[in-house]
């Protein structure tokens, strides 16, 4: 069964500074997909970036970026120009690319809450 | 377009009560996820529903159960809730099961707190 770890429970970053935020998966899977979630005090989980597990290239939305380390089972999250709106809980997550069944699902790591110090 | 909706935004019960949360979908999304965030847990799988069906179901008792219903709308049934029932119940869909960007819309979640 495929697991996702994120291993930081807590980060502080000064705003405009940078910051990485870790995760590790295992899985046996060759073709999956990977997500970074970002969850508010509103609550509501928004994407932040999602990686194909076939493309070699890191994912880029604006000033978030990811390290995909595929032979490592690393996914790693960089937040660059630290705004006070980053604040919130990130989620890592995978999701197996075959159709249907058990699969379909994402699983998520435990978060890491994210401080934006002014 | 209007995202993920869920109802309640709180519900309140005590031990041995039903709770009963429900979701809408985003138009034309097909495929219904439900997950509970407990405290220090993280998001745990709970149910999967696509086109009416009951897909896929997490390491949860029976006593949680739903359904989806023709407009794709789904309904979450807690039964006989126990204290550790409390938490974040999430609700995301996506336009079908076999949707190829993998992305997951969610809803803003029901607290259940269950004293």
């Amino acid at each position: 069964a495929q697991t996702v770890t994120q291993s930081q429970p807590e980060m502080s970053v000064q705003e405009a500074e940078t910051v990485t935020l870790s995760c590790t998966y295992d899985t046996s899977e060759s073709d999956y997909y990977l997500f970074w979630y970002k969850q508010p005090p509103s609550r509501q989980m928004i994407l932040v970036i999602r990686q194909e597990a076939y493309k070699q290239q890191n994912a880029t939305e604006n000033r978030f970026s990811v390290n995909f380390q595929k032979a490592a089972k690393s996914f790693s999250l960089k937040i660059s120009d630290s705004q006070l709106g980053d604040a919130a809980m990130y989620f890592c997550a995978y999701r197996s690319e075959k159709y249907g069944g058990a699969t379909n699902k994402l699983i998520f790591g435990t978060g890491t809450l994210l401080a934006v110090q002014p | 377009e209007a995202g993920v909706t869920q109802s309640p935004t709180h519900l309140i019960k005590t031990r041995g009560q039903q709770a009963t949360l429900r979701c809408s979908p985003i138009s034309g999304h097909t495929s219904v996820y439900w997950y509970q965030q407990a405290l220090g847990l993280g998001l745990q799988f709970l149910l999967w529903y696509d086109e009416g069906e009951e897909r896929n179901r997490g390491n949860f008792p029976p006593r949680f159960s739903g359904r989806q219903f023709p407009n794709y709308s789904s309904e979450l049934n807690v039964n006989a809730l126990e204290l550790e029932d409390s938490a974040l119940y999430l609700c995301a869909s996506s336009r079908d099961g076999q949707s190829r960007t993998g992305e997951l819309f969610f809803g803003e979640g029901s607290r259940l707190t269950v004293l």
